[in-house]
């Protein structure tokens, strides 16, 4: 099944100490990218990746590190998290980037900073 | 910039009652459109696309028309379902590498 893969898909976890969230995708998209979301701000792109080794800031992307050595994988790592990253967080890939290219999201990641 | 705007939920309706969901946008040139789903727990997932102007999207019963003089992509329902309540999503995207989601719109249906 064409899917994007996240996880955990729940973490608690203490300001400071360093986490990952992982995604992977099995369709070979060239695009994956990361977003959270917020009550009453909707989707913001944190940073997106054109292909291996390419990646970009997006609109909030303070706080966060990603990396792109395979095409499929492209976790999103937290070095020193605080409260304001508690958020629903969602990777997405698609073939393209743009025009009328489609978004395959994965299940989302729950994450709490306390 | 590119922006879209949407209303504000939730919209809570009864069982098949018409829905609509407005949704505008600015952008240069001529945008594809997209309304996205989101249903309890779960991702985001397409619902329908447009991209050129006049075009019209439709999946599941929901439809929505690319009119470009109104700068509009809204989304309706001629009778929706229990199953329907979720949260919809209006986005664009140019010819770029970001696509520009709204707020989202929780629509709840009751028996």
């Amino acid at each position: 099944e064409a899917q994007v893969t996240q996880n955990p898909r729940y973490l608690i976890t203490v300001t400071g100490k360093k986490l990952t969230v992982t995604c992977s995708q099995n369709m070979n998209h060239e695009y994956m990218s990361w977003y959270r979301q917020d009550p009453g701000l909707g989707l913001r792109q944190i940073y997106y990746s054109m292909n291996v080794e390419v990646t970009d800031k997006g609109d909030v992307p303070e706080g966060y590190k990603v990396s792109r050595k395979e095409k499929r994988n492209f976790p999103l790592i937290l070095e020193s998290p605080s409260p304001n990253q508690t958020s629903l967080y969602f990777c997405a890939s698609s073939l393209q980037p743009g025009g009328a290219n489609v978004l395959t999201f994965g299940a989302g990641s729950r994450l709490t900073v306390l | 910039g590119n922006s879209v705007t949407q209303m504000e939920g939730p919209v809570t309706l009864s069982e098949e009652a018409f829905l609509t969901i407005n949704c505008t946008y600015t952008a240069t040139g001529y945008p594809s459109l997209f309304w996205y789903v989101q249903y309890p727990g779960e991702g985001l997932q397409l619902l329908l696309k447009a991209t050129k102007a006049d075009d019209k999207g439709s999946n599941k019963g929901f439809e929505a028309t690319y009119r470009k003089e109104t700068t509009s992509f809204h989304l309706e329902k001629g009778s929706v379902q229990v199953s329907d309540s979720a949260v919809y999503f209006c986005a664009l995207n140019r010819d770029t590498d970001k696509l520009i989601f709204g707020t989202g719109t929780r629509l709840q249906v009751f028996p």
